[in-house]
């Protein structure tokens, strides 16, 4: 089975204060991404990795920056968190195997006092 | 204009009920594939199926069952029988090359919350 892990389910920050969300995948897969969900607009994708080192923006990436040192790990880092980003993160990875399928870790849920 | 449109945003039913949730796309595309996951309350988003644009039949998985069809760019999602266990919020998705990059993503709907009461 897949797993996609994430660094925390909870985290309370500070206006201002830099923030690491971390993601590993364990399935060796090629392509890893980021989302937040917000009630009423489903998974919006901020950033996604086609290979290590390298990052594409998604939608909304305003606000956030991406590494990818690893092949199994992906990070999202707020620069300087406010509080327009609170809210549920969600990392996915999959296989570079034409069928997109993305399989999803657990979730954080960022709190931005 | 909204890739994939989940217009029923809240659905209660009583267990043993069927309930159709469904699901509108707009692509350009003659390749994508669409996907329906289910977010049960723990939050973890579990993936239930795939199809691509090129085979529209039905299928069913015990008491999950989905209807594509490509005429009214609809791929809904039937369960029969409902269960409390099938509260959940159900997203669909639809996975496309980008149109800068030609990298494919998943663009997801806004999600239908299904609540199933005893």
């Amino acid at each position: 089975d897949v797993k996609v892990t994430q660094s925390s389910r909870y985290l309370v920050k500070r206006t201002g204060e830099k923030v690491f969300l971390e993601c590993v995948q364990d399935m060796d897969h090629e392509n890893m991404f980021w989302y937040r969900q917000d009630p009423g607009l489903g998974l919006r994708l901020i950033y996604f990795s086609y290979d290590v080192k390298m990052k594409e923006k998604g939608d909304i990436p305003e606000g956030y920056s991406v590494s990818r040192e690893k092949k199994e790990r992906f990070s999202l880092i707020l620069e300087s968190a406010s509080t327009n980003q609170t809210s549920m993160y969600l990392c996915a990875s999959s296989l570079r195997d034409g069928t997109d399928t993305q399989y999803f870790g657990p979730g954080t849920r960022l709190t931005v006092l | 204009a909204q890739k994939v449109t989940q217009a029923q945003t809240e659905i209660s039913v009583v267990e043993k009920e069927d309930v159709t949730l469904d699901c509108v796309y707009e692509t350009r595309d003659t390749t994508y594939y669409l996907f329906w996951y289910k977010q049960p309350p723990s939050g973890e988003l579990v993936f239930l199926i795939r199809r691509n644009s090129f085979d529209e039949q039905n299928e069913i998985s015990g008491r999950y069952s989905w209807n594509f069809q490509k005429s009214t760019s609809s791929f809904n999602f039937t369960i029969t029988a409902s269960q409390v266990v099938d509260s959940a919020v159900y997203f669909c998705a639809l996975s496309e090359a980008q149109k800068d990059t030609g990298r494919r993503a998943l663009t997801f709907g806004s999600g239908t919350r299904l609540q199933v009461q005893p």
